[in-house]
């Protein structure tokens, strides 16, 4: 069984530059989350979507990130404009269900110079 | 609010040696407990899981209990390889099945 992808795994912009990350969960996956994982720490949630409906997205910076699962399946994440302190590892991890053990994909590791 | 407490790194071993890496949690109800692992370049792995109190998760030689009375879910294992060396993250899950990490544990296994 395919694990979650994401894409692209390194990626180095300027400030104020926009970034977009793409993620594909596992098959017949329901639930997909986004991470930020900031060097030295442990990861922290951004959003969770069921399907193509938003569950929580208490905590992304709503006025730099976005985040879409359109079709329910793959969902991309954008930050614009860029700051310094974005620079970090971004995880999309799915599950099958909204209480099922979550799968993570490799992250994205992004730096904002 | 839910939070999870591990012990900071980095913890240095020597190959057979005994592991423990001490969690503790705080929060509102009966949440599940996780040890994710995370292999240098890699992304995290579910390592091993507890849904409720008294539950011991098993993988790879790795165990965990989960203690309500302590609201611990310390990780052991009897004898650590080299393979070992990676960031160990302890998590739990509330009921919207948020995951609430630790900081992470680093450890190293010297030959």
């Amino acid at each position: 069984e395919a694990g979650v992808a994401q894409s692209p795994r390194y990626k180095i912009i300027e400030k104020r530059q926009s970034v977009a990350f793409w993620c594909n969960p596992i098959s017949g996956h329901a639930t997909l989350y986004w991470y930020q994982q900031i060097l030295g720490q442990g990861p922290k949630l951004l959003i969770q979507f069921q399907n193509n409906g938003v569950v929580d997205d208490s905590q992304l910076p709503k006025d730099r990130f976005s985040a879409e699962r359109l079709k329910g399946v793959d969902s991309t994440l954008k930050i614009q404009p860029a700051k310094l302190e974005d620079s970090a590892v971004y995880l999309c991890a799915s599950s099958l269900a909204y209480s099922e053990t979550q799968y993570f994909g490799p992250g994205t590791r992004l730096l904002v110079l | 609010g839910n939070s999870v407490t591990q012990m900071e790194g980095p913890v240095t071993l020597s190959e057979e040696a005994f592991l423990t890496i001490n969690c503790t949690y705080t929060a509102t109800g009966y949440p599940s407990l996780f040890w994710y692992v995370q292999y240098p370049g890699e992304g995290l792995q579910l390592l091993l899981k507890a849904t409720k109190a008294d539950d011991k998760g098993s993988n790879k030689g790795f165990e965990a209990t989960y203690r309500k009375e302590t609201t611990s879910f310390h990780l052991e294992k009897g004898s650590v390889q080299v393979s070992d060396s990676a960031v160990y993250f302890c998590a739990q899950t509330n009921a919207g099945n948020m995951l609430t990490f630790g900081g992470g544990t680093r450890l190293m296994v010297k030959p």
